[in-house]
């Protein structure tokens, strides 16, 4: 069974410029989410949606950063204009479903930013 | 718990020795962790879960015990091998469909041969 797939897997761009990242989870889960995770830190959620549909987006900040999963399947994550502390490493998650006690999330290998 | 920032907590074992990495967590009400292993370059990978209604769950080689008393928990890892080498977390799911995971501070874990 495929993995969840990212990509770009490494970026660099300048600070101000923008910057966007590809998912496209495990075939059948209806849950996808990105998160973000610094250096020497745990993964922190941005953004969870079920289906085309966003269920937590709290944690996202809403002025530079954006997310779509228009299809359902496949999603973008966007950062317009990029800072300087955006640099970090974004997974992208993907699971069953929702609203049980346990929905395993499986992670895909990230996406390395790096805004100079 | 929570991310507390570049310092991660170390544990270098020698390859075939048990070892123990630990997780404190702050929410009384907390009802299930997940223990996370992350190889570097990789995602975090599914190792182990335990609610709260269990005080020690086992797997294959690993065993996480919890204490809700002192609001703590461990993950054992025993005979431990040189593929055992990432950073490890604990997590509780969380938010209204527990997916919102919360990743507590990591343990980096290195094993010599």
């Amino acid at each position: 069974e495929a993995g969840v797939a990212q990509s770009p897997r490494y970026k660099i761009i300048e600070k101000r410029q923008s910057v966007a990242f590809w998912c496209n989870p495990i075939s059948g889960h209806a849950t996808l989410y990105w998160y973000q995770q610094i250096l020497g830190q745990g993964p922190k959620l941005l953004i969870q949606f079920q289906n085309n549909g966003v269920v937590d987006d709290s944690q996202l900040p809403k002025d530079r950063f954006s997310a779509e999963r228009l299809k359902g399947v496949d999603s973008t994550l966007k950062i317009q204009p990029a800072k300087l502390e955006d640099s970090a490493v974004y997974l992208c998650a993907s699971s069953l479903g929702w609203g049980t006690f346990r929905h395993e999330q499986f992670f895909g290998p990230g996406t390395r930013l790096t805004v100079l | 718990g929570e991310s507390v920032g570049l310092h991660l907590p170390t544990l270098s074992v020698q390859e075939g020795d048990n070892s123990i990495i630990n997780c404190a967590y702050s929410n009384s009400a907390s009802d299930y962790f997940i223990w996370y292993k992350q190889e570097s370059g990789k995602g975090p990978q599914f190792i182990i879960d335990i609610r709260s209604n269990m005080d020690k769950r086992q797997g294959q080689r690993v065993t996480v015990l919890l204490n809700k008393t002192v609001k703590h928990l461990s993950l054992q890892i025993a005979a431990t091998q040189p593929g055992d080498s990432a950073v490890y977390f604990c997590a509780e799911p969380g938010g209204t469909s527990y997916g919102k995971l919360t990743f507590g501070q990591g343990t980096i874990l290195t094993v010599h041969p």
